[in-house]
Order: C-alpha cells, then sequence, then structure tokens
C-alpha cells in the first residue's frame, strides 16, 4: 500500500463544475504539496502546506493533520486545467518527498 | 518556466549506448535531485545532491551514475540500460535540502531504451 493515496484516479467534469481532488496519507508529515503535470511531462508546484488552507486564484488547498487528510478544490474548472494532480508528502525531517500516483483530470467544453 | 532546464527533452536509445541527461537550474538553488516517473507509478526519487555532494542514492542500480560538477548543473549518465528503464525522467531543484522546501521541476526527458 503507498503510504500516500489520492482519489479519484481519473476525473472527468464539464467546465465550470467544482471539483475536488483528495489525499490521504499514512506517516507523520512536516508539508504536503500539491503538483500539477501537464501532457509532455513538467511539473508546476501548485501549494506547500503544512495547516489550514491556501488558496491562489481558483484553486484551494486544504490540509487536516489530525485526520491525514488535504483536498485541493478548483472551482469554475477550465479545459486548460485539465492536468494530473499529484500529491505529495515530505516526511518527518527528511528531504525525501512521497508521492501519491496523481489524479488525472479532463475538463471538457 | 522554472528556472530548471533539461535536455536533451527525448531520447531513444539501444541498450548498448551510453549518453547523458543534462539539468540545469537558474534559480541559484543549492539542492538538486533526479526523479524517475514510470507509467502508472508515482515519482521515485533516485538522487539528491545539496551543495554538490550526493546525500541521497535511492537504491539505483549502478547502470545509473550521477554527476554534479557544480551547484547549477547535474547529470545522470546511462550505460547499458533495460528496456525497463524506459520513463520520463525529471530533474527538481530546491533552495535548500530542508523538508518544507518547494522543489522547482524540469520538463523532464522521455526516455525510451529498446
Amino acid at each position: 500500500k503507498n503510504e500516500v493515496e489520492q482519489s479519484p484516479q481519473n476525473l472527468t467534469a464539464q467546465e465550470g463544475e467544482f471539483i475536488t481532488i483528495n489525499c490521504s496519507y499514512s506517516v507523520g508529515i512536516s508539508a504536503l504539496h500539491w503538483l500539477q503535470q501537464h501532457p509532455g511531462g513538467g511539473i508546476v508546484s501548485l501549494f506547500m502546506l503544512s495547516s489550514g488552507k491556501k488558496k491562489h486564484g481558483r484553486l484551494i488547498a486544504t490540509i487536516n493533520i489530525q485526520e491525514k487528510h488535504s483536498s485541493l478544490h478548483i472551482t469554475a474548472s477550465h479545459p486548460r486545467d485539465s492536468a494530473v494532480y499529484i500529491c505529495a508528502v515530505s516526511q518527518g525531517g527528511s528531504e525525501k518527498l512521497v508521492f501519491g500516483k496523481g489524479t488525472k483530470l479532463t475538463v471538457n467544453p | 518556466e522554472t528556472g530548471v532546464t533539461q535536455t536533451p527533452r527525448h531520447l531513444v536509445m539501444g541498450m548498448t549506448n551510453k549518453k547523458s541527461l543534462k539539468c540545469e537550474q537558474h534559480l541559484g538553488h543549492n539542492a538538486m535531485y533526479w526523479y524517475k516517473q514510470s507509467a502508472k507509478k508515482p515519482l521515485e526519487l533516485m538522487f539528491v545532491y545539496s551543495l554538490e555532494e550526493r546525500v541521497e542514492n535511492n537504491s539505483v542500480p549502478s547502470r545509473f551514475s550521477p554527476e554534479c560538477p557544480n551547484s547549477s548543473h547535474l547529470f545522470l549518465h546511462l550505460h547499458t540500460l533495460q528496456p525497463e528503464d524506459s520513463a520520463l525522467y525529471l530533474c527538481a531543484s530546491s533552495e535548500d535540502l530542508i523538508p518544507r522546501e518547494t522543489q522547482y521541476f524540469g520538463p523532464g526527458t522521455r526516455l525510451l531504451v529498446l
């Protein structure tokens, strides 16, 4: 069992829909990262958070440390949001990131 | 554009070839990383360098040989690879080797081993 689990694995939405991607982890962490990977491979860091909530444009990330769970929300989704969204955690005092398998999001016009 | 570049973007090689992947970061960061991303699997950390010294070798076969000549450049030398080594190889950098640092990723090199 992977230490970082994401759901769903695949998600298809219509433009304008509100989207939620979930991440659960089983280890103690110092921070949780949400990353976006576009077709072709490039990865962009969206958020790094260790508590509470962060917002950037139409993206919102929340984390519940007690429940070991984080969510990434996209409001008013757009086809350009289509990508793979990856959750990763930094464990304790380690510089390693442990990655989930990713959620493939497709937003249709 | 994240400030981390990788070349080549695509590479096809035979099992007897020797090739090198190059990563360059223009961010003034002190830590650099090599990751492997295989189909339907999470990213796997391969190597970590901090201030040009290797600090992590994540049980990677010796057919992969990293080199970090300075804090801006990172190479991955490849020799006698296997078809199962076909994957996307991603380079990343961060300001320092601290767990809560954001890592900046390059676009990756898509490698096919025939």
